[in-house]
């Protein structure tokens, strides 16, 4: 059974960079049908997805953060990775990991996901 | 960006209810619509893809359908475990963009 498990630390302060660690367990991160993703989600409001790599390096990532994130996968740890640099505590969220599913074209959805990961940024 | 719109933003119900949630996107998106339903202080479940298709292991008292701009979340029957807030999601361009989700209170 997949399971996917962010880790990092719980308190940024603010211009610094946020890092966090997805691990990939009961399935391998080299699938070729599949890409991971970072979603977060701001206290009391909606999901904003951050950005999606494949195995290979691949990124996607959504133009609004584009500028200040970095995804990065290790397939020899069955992990992937998010910074987010100058931080701002608008960017205090739950970060969830997913895995995303592609099945062709536009047909994508994340199916599984990590618990989350609060993180807070603060002086 | 397309703007996916929510209605309403919250709703009031009761077991055994049928429920209906509306989910509106800024352009068409063909059948480019995913839902999820995310319990508080839980990751979001997947349950439908393609606008209509339940996944795997998803109670059939759930369904989808629409295109083009508007799509539906139906629930039949509600259960206790249905209690939670929904958001749709569209796959048809990046930046995938969610919903701004509807909670579905007791």
């Amino acid at each position: 059974q997949l399971q996917l498990e962010e880790s990092g630390p719980g308190l940024v302060k603010p211009s610094e960079t946020l890092s966090l660690t997805c691990t990939v367990s009961g399935g391998s991160i080299s699938s070729l049908t599949h890409y991971w993703g970072w979603i977060r989600q701001a206290p009391g409001t909606g999901l904003e997805w951050i950005g999606s790599i494949y195995y290979t390096g691949s990124t996607n990532y959504n133009s609004s953060l584009k500028s200040r994130v970095t995804i990065s996968v290790d397939t020899s740890k069955n992990q992937f990775s998010l910074k987010l640099t100058s931080v701002t505590a608008a960017d205090s969220a739950v970060y969830f990991c997913a895995r995303r599913v592609d099945l062709g074209g536009s047909l994508k959805f994340f199916d599984n996901w990590g618990q989350g990961a609060l993180v807070t940024v603060s002086s | 960006d397309i703007q996916m719109t929510q209605s309403p933003s919250s709703l009031s119900a009761s077991v055994g209810d049928r429920v209906t949630v509306t989910c509106r996107a800024s352009q068409t998106i063909s059948s480019y619509l995913n839902w999820y339903q995310q319990r508080p202080g839980k990751a979001p479940n997947f349950l439908i893809y393609a606008a209509s298709t339940l996944q795997t292991g998803v109670p059939s008292r759930f369904s989808g359908s629409g295109s083009g701009t508007d799509f539906t979340l139906t629930i039949t029957s509600l259960q206790p475990e249905d209690f939670a807030t929904y958001y749709c999601q569209q796959s048809y361009s990046i930046p995938w963009t969610f919903g701004q989700g509807t909670k579905v209170e007791i």
